[in-house]
C-alpha cells in the first residue's frame, strides 16, 4: 500500500531565508508525485507535479522540488520564502497505473517570521 | 482564481435539514471528486465520478448522497448529518481518473456547520 510521510508538522521560516520540506513515500514502484498548498480557508493549490524525467521539477511561486529514488523523497524547496507563502504544504502520491487515488500526508504547516 | 467553482462557501444547518453543496468544472474534466478535510488532516476521498457514473464509494454514509448532473456538475446532498460531519468539503476535477499524469484541480471547499 502507498504512503507518504511528512516528518515535520510545523516548520518556522524566517522571510527571505530557504526552505525545504520534507516528504517520504513509500511505493512499489515510481510513483506520481505532487506538492499542493493550501491557504487557510481555501482549497488546495497544485504547486509542481512529478511523473517522470528530469527529476529535479520546477513549480508554480518559485518552488521546485526533487525526486530522489534511492531516497523514496521528493522534498519541495524554495531559495526565498516570501512571507505570503505561510500556509500548509500537502505532499501526494498517486499510483503509476489504474484508479488515481491519492494518498496524501499529513501536511506541514509554514509559518513565516519576519 | 480556481477553475473549480464550489458553492456555498459556507453552510450552516441542523440535523434534521436537507441541503446541497454544488461544484461546477469548465475545463472538460471527465472525473470529479468529492474530498471531506477535518481541521489539521488532510483531505479523505468521499466519491469519485467517471464519466459521470459513480465509480467510487470509500463506504461514506448514506446521509451523504452524491450526484453528477452531467459532464460540469457535482452535487452532494445531505440528510440527517450528524455534527462529527462538519467540516470542509472540497470538490476536485481530473482530466480522467485513471491517468495519473493528469492532477486533480480542487476548489475552494463548502466549510459544514452542523449544529
Amino acid at each position: 500500500a502507498q504512503s507518504v510521510t511528512q516528518p515535520d508538522i510545523h516548520i518556522t521560516v524566517s522571510e527571505g531565508a530557504s526552505l525545504e520540506l520534507r516528504c517520504n513515500y513509500s511505493y512499489g514502484a515510481t510513483p506520481y508525485l505532487f506538492w499542493y498548498v493550501q491557504s487557510p480557508g481555501q482549497g488546495l493549490q497544485l504547486l509542481l507535479k512529478y511523473f517522470s524525467g528530469d527529476t529535479l521539477v520546477q513549480g508554480i511561486k518559485g518552488f521546485e522540488a526533487e525526486f530522489k529514488r534511492s531516497q523514496s523523497s521528493f522534498n519541495l524547496r524554495k531559495p526565498s520564502v516570501h512571507w505570503s507563502d505561510a500556509a500548509e504544504y500537502f505532499c501526494a502520491v498517486g499510483p503509476n497505473t489504474g484508479f488515481q487515488k491519492l494518498v496524501f500526508g499529513t501536511g506541514t504547516r509554514l509559518l513565516v517570521s519576519p | 482564481d480556481t477553475e473549480v467553482t464550489q458553492t456555498p462557501k459556507h453552510l450552516v444547518m441542523g440535523m434534521t435539514n436537507k441541503k446541497s453543496l454544488k461544484c461546477e468544472q469548465h475545463m472538460g474534466h471527465r472525473a470529479m471528486y468529492w474530498y471531506k478535510q477535518k481541521a489539521k488532516k488532510p483531505p479523505e476521498l468521499m466519491f469519485v465520478y467517471s464519466y459521470e457514473k459513480l465509480s467510487i464509494n470509500e463506504s461514506v454514509p448514506s446521509r451523504f448522497s452524491p450526484e453528477c448532473p452531467n459532464s460540469s456538475l457535482l452535487n452532494l446532498h445531505l440528510h440527517a448529518l450528524q455534527p462529527e460531519d462538519s467540516a470542509l468539503y472540497l470538490c476536485a476535477s481530473s482530466q480522467d481518473s485513471l491517468r495519473g499524469n493528469q492532477p486533480q484541480h480542487f476548489g475552494d471547499g463548502t466549510r459544514l456547520s452542523i449544529l
